[in-house]
């Protein structure tokens, strides 16, 4: 099973305000997921990388970006954001057939 | 499009059986999981099963696939207050890459004393 590590857990910060989401995992895997989980609890995929210097975006758009400069860092970022931003974010990595979640961050845009 | 369909919500008393069902949407999907949500946490993954599998059993928990009718279940034998949560099944497509996967709308179970 992977340690996958989100920081921070919970945020509040006003509009405008840029801010990441981070997310780290020690197990070497080459797939990471961004979700974003909304109130009504179903998952939506944002964002995804195959490895190191790629990153795809996922099914439900968004206005956050993602880099993957090393293996085990999969950063999220908003550079301005708004209430509609509120939300949850799961980060999750992957072996073979086995997705493993973070523990997410609770975002609240005010 | 379709989506992956679960009941919202199921309640059931302690020891009881707990069967919480899915239906998913692709048929060639290869594999089809469950996991659990607990309070303020991330997804657990609990089980999986490969397509060309009719049934698996982990300890308490039995997984139960029915291709011919893209039906997914998952039974928790001898259901005890740690048990509530919520419950995801999900499935990787087979138009999807990297193993991205689609998930259902979540089942919260609840157990009473």
């Amino acid at each position: 099973e992977a340690d996958i590590y989100q920081t921070p857990r919970y945020l509040v910060i006003g509009t405008g305000k840029k801010i990441t989401l981070e997310c780290s995992q020690t197990m070497g895997h080459d797939k990471m997921y961004w979700y974003q989980q909304d109130p009504g609890m179903e998952l939506h995929l944002i964002h995804y990388s195959y490895g190191v210097n790629s990153t795809e975006k996922g099914d439900l758009s968004s206005e956050s970006t993602v880099s993957r400069i090393r293996t085990e860092h999969f950063p999220l970022t908003l550079e301005s954001a708004r209430p509609s931003h509120t939300s949850q974010y799961l980060c999750a990595s992957s072996v073979r057939y086995e997705q493993y979640f973070g523990p997410g961050t609770r975002l609240t845009v005010t | 499009g379709e989506d992956v369909e679960q009941s919202l919500f199921l309640s059931v008393r302690e020891g009881d059986s707990s069967v919480i069902n899915c239906t998913y949407t692709d048929s060639s999907s290869t594999y089809l999981y469950w996991y659990k949500q607990e309070p303020g946490a991330g997804l657990q993954l609990l089980t999986y099963i490969f397509s060309n599998m009719d049934m698996k059993q982990d300890q308490r928990l039995t997984v139960l696939l029915n291709k011919k009718d893209k039906h997914l279940s998952l039974r928790i034998a001898d259901t005890q207050t740690g048990d509530s949560a919520i419950y995801f099944c999900a499935e990787i497509p087979s138009t999807g890459g990297g193993n991205k996967l689609t998930f259902g709308t979540g089942t919260q179970l609840k157990v009473e004393l």
